[in-house]
């Protein structure tokens, strides 16, 4: 049974970074394709893109501002995503979430989401 | 960008009567359709997937249907467990592109 455990929330001031992790268990994490999703408060669900960490390649989607980097490390089955120069319009929930495809053609569909991590930007 | 856009926002539904729920996208989008659960502090669930396939472990009562721009999820008789945030998500083009929601409550 895969798992996603992601960090917990962070409170941040504007202008600061922030880095969420996603550690995966229960699989075999080189075979993954790790999307990053996120949901300000009250509001819907928006793709920020993916990272294939057997290769490092990462896609962003183009509404995604710049500043978002994802990584990840094989050796301890942990995606990360990275957000710098914090605007108060980055408060939200940021998920991580499994691509229902393991081992090559990806689905772009999500069968295991991580629980969520808080990141609220405030001074 | 392919705009996904679910109706009604929010359906209120009597334990052990039928939901149909609705998501139309703004082009065609054959059937690359996925329908998400969600509740509240519990990390999204994988419900249904090319428009109409159950993902591992969904009860029957979970149906999908619909192709091009139009969609439907039915439950067919709600459980309490059933209450939640529903979201329709497009993987036709990129950017993945999901839904406003469907709050499915207690009537």
């Amino acid at each position: 049974q895969v798992q996603l455990v992601q960090s917990g929330a962070e409170v941040k001031k504007p202008g600061s970074s922030v880095k969420v992790s996603c550690k995966a268990s229960g699989g075999t994490f080189s075979n993954y394709a790790i999307s990053w999703v996120r949901q300000a408060p009250g509001q819907g669900l928006e793709w920020m893109g993916r990272i294939i960490p057997i290769v490092g390649r990462a896609n962003y989607a183009q509404k995604v501002p710049g500043r978002v980097t994802f990584t990840a490390d094989k050796s301890t089955s942990t995606a990360y995503m990275e957000l710098s120069s914090l605007r108060s319009e980055d408060t939200a929930v940021y998920y991580c979430a499994k691509d229902l495809s393991e081992g090559g053609t990806w689905e772009d569909i999500f069968d295991v989401w991580g629980q969520g991590t808080m990141v609220t930007v405030s001074s | 960008e392919i705009v996904m856009t679910q109706s009604p926002a929010t359906l209120s539904v009597s334990p052990g009567e039928r939901a149909t729920l609705s998501c139309r996208a703004s082009q065609s989008i054959i059937s690359d359709l996925a329908w998400y659960q969600q509740k509240p502090g519990q990390a999204l669930r994988l419900l249904i997937y090319g428009a109409s396939t159950r993902a591992t472990g969904i009860p029957a009562r979970f149906s999908g249907s619909g192709s091009g721009t139009e969609f439907t999820l039915t439950i067919s008789s709600l459980q309490s467990e059933d209450f939640a945030v529903y979201y329709c998500q497009q993987y036709s083009n990129w950017p993945l592109t999901f839904g406003g929601g469907t709050k499915v409550e207690i009537k």
